[in-house]
């Protein structure tokens, strides 16, 4: 077991670039979500997919997010035309599908964006 | 829509001191109910769970109870030490809601520093 692993760790981009950020989830793992934290705050939800499904999108997740789970493995968080609001660690989460509710989301690392 | 609410750092103990932070909670349906932490350069890890009323999680010297009458899940530790430094995320998920949603709703964070 390996864990949750996100790429690249850091982001410093300028505004109105694109960027690409990319999660590794632990492999037997069906559910993947994405979370934003900004400094001082907890993370918030911004999208999962259960396989490659995308099942729910947060409504802080505008037009210029786009999430992809192509083969239910490994998923891409992509933000268009950045702004410096956009600055803030993106959290990558995989569980099982077991229990409910009740399953364990096992964290990556995060990527910090920096808009400048 | 659900809501947790912790109490604000940053939380200052001296080594085997008494823990408390305080977590209550709003939500729809069942939730289960988690806490996390996050140690200083590091990724969120799951402290403990929760997942019906009555419920003890417990880790690492960590304990929460499951109060639902008091929609509560206070965070205890009876003799913290220096390497219990870290921040506190109380979080709950509700998947019953209505929207089927797993996605986890967290408070803001508990900063803990712990002195010799």
């Amino acid at each position: 077991d390996t864990g949750v692993s996100q790429d690249p760790r850091h982001k410093i981009t300028k505004r109105g670039q694109n960027v690409t950020f990319r999660c590794d989830p632990i492999s037997e793992h069906n559910r993947l979500y994405w979370y934003r934290q900004t400094l001082g705050q907890g993370p918030e939800f911004l999208t999962y997919f259960q396989n490659e499904a995308q099942l729910e999108k947060s409504r802080l997740l505008s037009d210029r997010f786009s999430a992809e789970r192509p083969k239910g493995s490994f998923s891409t968080l992509e933000i268009q035309r950045t702004e410096q609001g956009d600055s803030a660690m993106y959290l990558c989460a995989s569980s099982p599908i077991a229990g409910g509710g009740s399953d364990t989301q096992y964290f990556g690392p995060g990527t910090r964006l920096t808009v400048l | 829509g659900n809501s947790v609410t912790q109490m604000e750092g940053p939380v200052t103990l001296s080594e085997e001191a008494f823990l408390t932070i305080n977590c209550t909670y709003t939500a729809t349906g069942y939730p289960s109910l988690f806490w996390y932490v996050q140690y200083p350069g590091e990724g969120l890890q799951l402290l403990l769970k929760a997942t019906k009323a009555d419920d003890k999680g417990s880790n690492k010297g960590f304990e929460a109870t499951y109060r639902k009458e008091t929609t509560s899940f206070h965070l205890e530790k009876g003799s913290v030490q220096v390497s219990d430094s870290a921040v506190y995320f109380c979080a709950l998920v509700s998947p019953y809601s209505g929207a089927g949603s797993y996605q986890l709703t967290f408070g803001k964070g508990t900063k803990l520093s712990v002195i010799p």
